[in-house]
C-alpha cells in the first residue's frame, strides 16, 4: 500500500461547527504532516508529527488542532472556523532514514474544506 | 534560509513539443530537490528527487531534470509533451533529515495545446 488515504473529500462548515479531517497511511512511514493549500498557491505546512509527536507547528491558530492517535493516523480537529480557512486540506507522509526517504513526502488527495 | 523561486507562472507548450521549467534555489547546505506534479483538485504527486550523485535524474512520466550547482538550478524537462501532462509543477527543496520542512516554489502552469 502506497497510499495516503483522506476522509472527507469535501466538506462544508459553518463557522460555530466541530468537525475533524482524517489521514491514514499503511507505508510504515514515520512522518506525517498537514499543509494548506490556497488555489494557485503552493502548499503552506501547518504541522509535522514525527514519531507520534508534534515536532514543527508553524504558529497555526488555536482552532486547528492536529492528532496524532498512533503512527498510521493523523487527525486535524476543526473549530469555529474561519470563510478564509477554506482551502485545500493536505496530508503528508514520509519515511525515515537518509537519503532515500528523507522528506520525500507522499501526498493524500486532499479534503476540501469550505466555511460559511 | 532556504527558498525556491519558479520564474515562470504559466507556461503553454503545444502537445508532442518539448518542456523545459525553471527552478532556482537559495539554500545553505547540500540541497535535496524534489519536482512534484498536482492535477486539478488533487494532491501532489513525485515526478523525480535529487540527493547526490549523477547530477541528470530521470522520473515518472517520462521527465527528467538536472541539477546544476553552479547555477543553482535544478530545471525540469520532457522531450515531447501529452495533453495529460497539462497540470500544477512544484519545485522543492527540502532538508537532509526527515520530518522536516520542506520549502515549495510559487508552481508553474502547464496548458498543452492540441
Amino acid at each position: 500500500d502506497t497510499e495516503v488515504t483522506q476522509t472527507p473529500k469535501h466538506l462544508v462548515m459553518g463557522m460555530t461547527n466541530k468537525k475533524s479531517l482524517k489521514c491514514e497511511q499503511h507505508m510504515g512511514h514515520r512522518a506525517m504532516y498537514w499543509y494548506k493549500q490556497k488555489a494557485k498557491k503552493p502548499p503552506e505546512l501547518m504541522f509535522v508529527y514525527s514519531y507520534e509527536k508534534l515536532s514543527i507547528n508553524e504558529s497555526v491558530p488555536s482552532r486547528f488542532s492536529p492528532e496524532c492517535p498512533n503512527s498510521s493516523l493523523l487527525n486535524l480537529h476543526l473549530h469555529a472556523l474561519q470563510p478564509e480557512d477554506s482551502a485545500l486540506y493536505l496530508c503528508a507522509s514520509s519515511g525515515n532514514g537518509a537519503p532515500s526517504g528523507a522528506n520525500v513526502l507522499t501526498f493524500g488527495a486532499g479534503s476540501r474544506l469550505t466555511v460559511l | 534560509a532556504q527558498s525556491v523561486t519558479q520564474p515562470d507562472i504559466h507556461i503553454t507548450v503545444s502537445e508532442g513539443a518539448s518542456l523545459e521549467l525553471r527552478c532556482n534555489y537559495s539554500y545553505g547546505a547540500t540541497p535535496y530537490l524534489f519536482w512534484y506534479v498536482q492535477s486539478p483538485g488533487q494532491g501532489l504527486q513525485l515526478l523525480l528527487k535529487y540527493f547526490s550523485g549523477d547530477t541528470l535524474v530521470q522520473g515518472i512520466k517520462g521527465f527528467e531534470a538536472e541539477f546544476k550547482r553552479s547555477q543553482s538550478s535544478f530545471n525540469l524537462r520532457k522531450p515531447s509533451v501529452h495533453w495529460s501532462d497539462a497540470a500544477e509543477y512544484f519545485c522543492a527543496v527540502g532538508p537532509n533529515t526527515n520530518a522536516g520542512k520542506s520549502t515549495f516554489g510559487d508552481g508553474t502552469t502547464l496548458t498543452v495545446k492540441p
